[in-house]
């Protein structure tokens, strides 16, 4: 079965701090990709990346940074020096194979970043 | 950059009204997506359309219909609005439904029935 965890539910920092964001997929599919998405309090899911099973390398966007690591299947998110702006729900999703229904989403971290 | 734009963002709608919900994508993309939004359920598939006039049902289309007569433009239309469809409702698009298609979401429509 496919699935993806987000164990943390709720995460404070203050701001300035770094913070790290957990996801653990499940899939049997040897190809999929992984996804993060921000909602912030105003409601849009912002896409932020993704990232292919064959592509192990981190990557870096100015504050954000991502660590995919197959043996472990985990694909956690690091925000650094974080701002208030910040502050909204951060969803994991793995997608694989085709058809409408492929995305699946963790539950989600809301991370809050207290000035 | 990708734009989903949903037409309402905040409706309030009596018991029994039938309610549109409008929502248009600015990267001629084929697939367009209706889901809701619940605490404690997270997104759960409604409709997809891959194409115009084309649609298929996700996980709850019960109470929900859709229309899609362009191809930028994917409607949620709720026949007989009930209290169990206040939701937030997020529509999407995609390229393609392999799995490497990036799926792009709106700004999502909060939907309260009294």
């Amino acid at each position: 079965a496919q699935k993806v965890t987000q164990a943390q539910t709720e995460i404070s920092v203050v701001e300035k701090e770094d913070v790290t964001l957990d996801c653990v997929y499940e899939t049997r599919d040897t190809t999929y990709y992984l996804f993060w998405y921000k909602q912030p309090p105003s409601g849009e899911l912002v896409f932020l990346i993704r990232r292919n099973s064959f592509d192990e390398q981190n990557e870096i966007s100015g504050r954000y940074s991502w660590n995919f690591q197959k043996s472990t299947s985990s694909f956690n998110f690091t925000i650094t020096a974080s701002q208030v702006v910040d502050s909204a729900v951060y969803f994991c999703a793995l997608r694989f194979g085709t058809g409408a229904n492929n995305l699946f989403f963790g539950t989600g971290t809301r991370l809050t970043v207290i000035p | 950059d990708v734009k989903v734009t949903q037409s309402s963002r905040y409706l309030v709608k009596r018991t029994g009204e039938k309610v549109f919900l409008e929502c248009v994508q600015d990267m001629d993309h084929e697939n367009m997506f209706w889901y809701r939004q619940d605490p404690g359920l997270g997104l759960r598939l409604i409709y997809f359309s891959y194409d115009v006039k084309m649609k298929e049902k996700g996980d709850i289309p019960e109470g929900y219909s859709v229309s899609r007569e362009k191809k930028e433009r994917f409607s949620l239309i709720l026949e007989s609005a009930s209290t169990n469809q206040t939701s937030m409702y997020l529509c999407a698009s995609s390229t393609g439904t392999t799995s490497g298609n990036t799926i792009y979401f709106g700004e999502g429509s909060w939907l309260t029935v009294v």
